[in-house]
């Protein structure tokens, strides 16, 4: 059973607005949530992360938010930019060793 | 100062072949981890390992023998490819099990005719 869902396979955004990316878990246990941004032909990297005892982390552009009685976070990219356009990976850790990961959203972002 | 990388990045290779993914990093992290990603999957874990000498299953190891005799490296065997092993395999290392993000190799594209 799939542990970290990402529900919404792709999104599509005009430049300058904001995008809204969304992550389920179903396992309480998760003590550390990350979101990787993955363009073709590379390798994923690190975005940003969020603590199970913070609700918001905020770096630039980027704002993780943990709703832990929902198990729910979302990724908010504002002002979204073209460069932006990518796949982005929830992901969940437990006992810190390996992270489990969502099946991705696709983001396109529009000039 | 590579960081992480795989070789190689682009494989073909038959059905019941033998075939080794490489992984090396320069960072001397202690762990590392082997995931594949597939339409539909995401990323999944195949195998990681804590320290030289120290690896651990991850979701989807069957068909798969990893090994890790120096720090630095940490080669994928696919002992006898099979189709459904086609996919983009994924490296990463992280500096230990209290900093949780990885870093990833560029990834190596496997298929399997």
């Amino acid at each position: 059973d799939q542990q970290v869902k990402q529900n919404s396979p792709s999104l599509s955004v005009q430049e300058g607005r904001i995008s809204i990316l969304n992550c389920d878990y179903t396992n309480s246990m998760f003590d550390y949530f990350l979101w990787y941004k993955k363009y073709p032909a590379e390798g994923p990297t690190f975005l940003i992360s969020i603590s199970s005892i913070k609700d918001k982390n905020e770096d630039g552009r980027f704002t993780v938010f943990l709703n832990k009685s929902a198990k729910h976070l979302s990724l908010h990219i504002v002002p979204s930019q073209p460069g932006d356009s990518a796949v982005y990976f929830c992901a969940a850790n437990q006992a810190g060793t390996a992270l489990i990961f969502g099946k991705g959203t696709t983001l396109s972002v529009s000039s | 100062d590579a960081g992480i990388t795989q070789s190689p990045r682009y494989k073909i290779t038959e059905t019941g072949r033998q075939v080794t993914l490489m992984c090396h990093q320069t960072w001397s992290h202690s762990y590392m981890f082997w995931y594949r990603q597939d339409l539909g999957h995401g990323l999944r874990l195949i195998y990681y390992s804590a320290a030289a000498d120290i690896t651990d299953k991850g979701e989807v190891p069957d068909g798969y023998v990893v090994s890790r005799s120096k720090t630095e490296n940490f080669p994928l065997t696919l002992e006898s490819a099979t189709r459904s092993q086609t996919s983009v395999y994924f490296c990463a290392s992280s500096a230990g099990a209290g900093t949780y993000e990885q870093y990833f190799g560029p990834g190596t594209r496997l298929t399997v005719t």
